[in-house]
């Protein structure tokens, strides 16, 4: 069974930076898509930012780009989110998430892991 | 940006028929995907590409997806059925995945 398993959550004052870690045991982790999407306390679904397979091409929602960066380590079968210059508005639950083929783009998420609580706060 | 429209709530008797509608500009050109979210859990694909359901999904669940306006169906509603569901596509022109505000569906 294919599990993906969050890490790096927690609090962090304003400006602050985390970076969130995603790992992938148990398949081939370079012939899948994967995405980060998150949902604040009591909100809905909202993407974040997704990976290409072969970690070429990496694309971000318009509330994080240019402060948060989308990595993988194929050869760790993991997952990065670096989530810099963090505001209060990004307090939520990050999901990592899998598409069920290696170019980004068009497909559902078919693996979700449980996510990693992430609280900006002073 | 690319806006998809779902109702806040739908209620459904148990043993009746569900319906969630999401909305978007042409939705009928895009692929629609469904997730259901129990509380406290993360959410599951129901239903993909409109109108596939993955295995292990009951065939209770069902998509269409014509025209402006991507429906889910959920037959013979159980108590178990009782979640938040999204809508989903991804938006080509700006390489964007959207996601839909949300239906809590309650079994009555």
């Amino acid at each position: 069974e294919v599990q993906l398993l969050e890490s790096g959550g927690g609090r962090v004052q304003p400006g602050g930076s985390l970076r969130l870690s995603c790992t992938a045991p148990g398949f081939t982790f370079n012939n899948y898509a994967m995405s980060w999407v998150r949902q604040a306390p009591g909100k809905g679904l909202e993407w974040v930012s997704g990976m290409s397979g072969d970690g070429d091409n990496a694309y971000y929602a318009d509330s994080v780009k240019g402060r948060f960066t989308i990595s993988r380590d194929n050869s760790e079968n993991t997952l990065y989110l670096q989530m810099n210059s963090l505001r209060g508005e990004d307090t939520a639950l990050y999901f990592c998430v899998k598409a069920p083929e290696a170019p980004y783009g068009g497909l559902a998420f078919d693996v979700w892991g449980q996510g990693t609580l992430v609280t900006v706060s002073s | 940006s690319y806006v998809l429209t779902q109702p806040p709530s739908v209620s459904v008797a148990p043993g009746q028929t569900a319906k969630i509608t999401c909305g978007g500009n042409d939705l009928g050109s895009y692929s629609v995907h469904w997730y259901q979210q129990k509380a406290g859990q993360a959410p599951v694909l129901v239903v993909y590409d409109d109108s596939h359901r993955p295995s292990g999904i009951p065939e209770r669940f069902s998509g269409s997806n014509f025209g402006n306006t991507a429906t889910l169906t959920i037959t013979r509603g159980e108590a178990g059925d009782e979640a938040d569901y999204y809508c989903q596509v991804w938006d080509y022109r700006s390489d964007h995945y959207v996601f839909g505000s949300g239906t809590k569906v309650t079994v009555l």
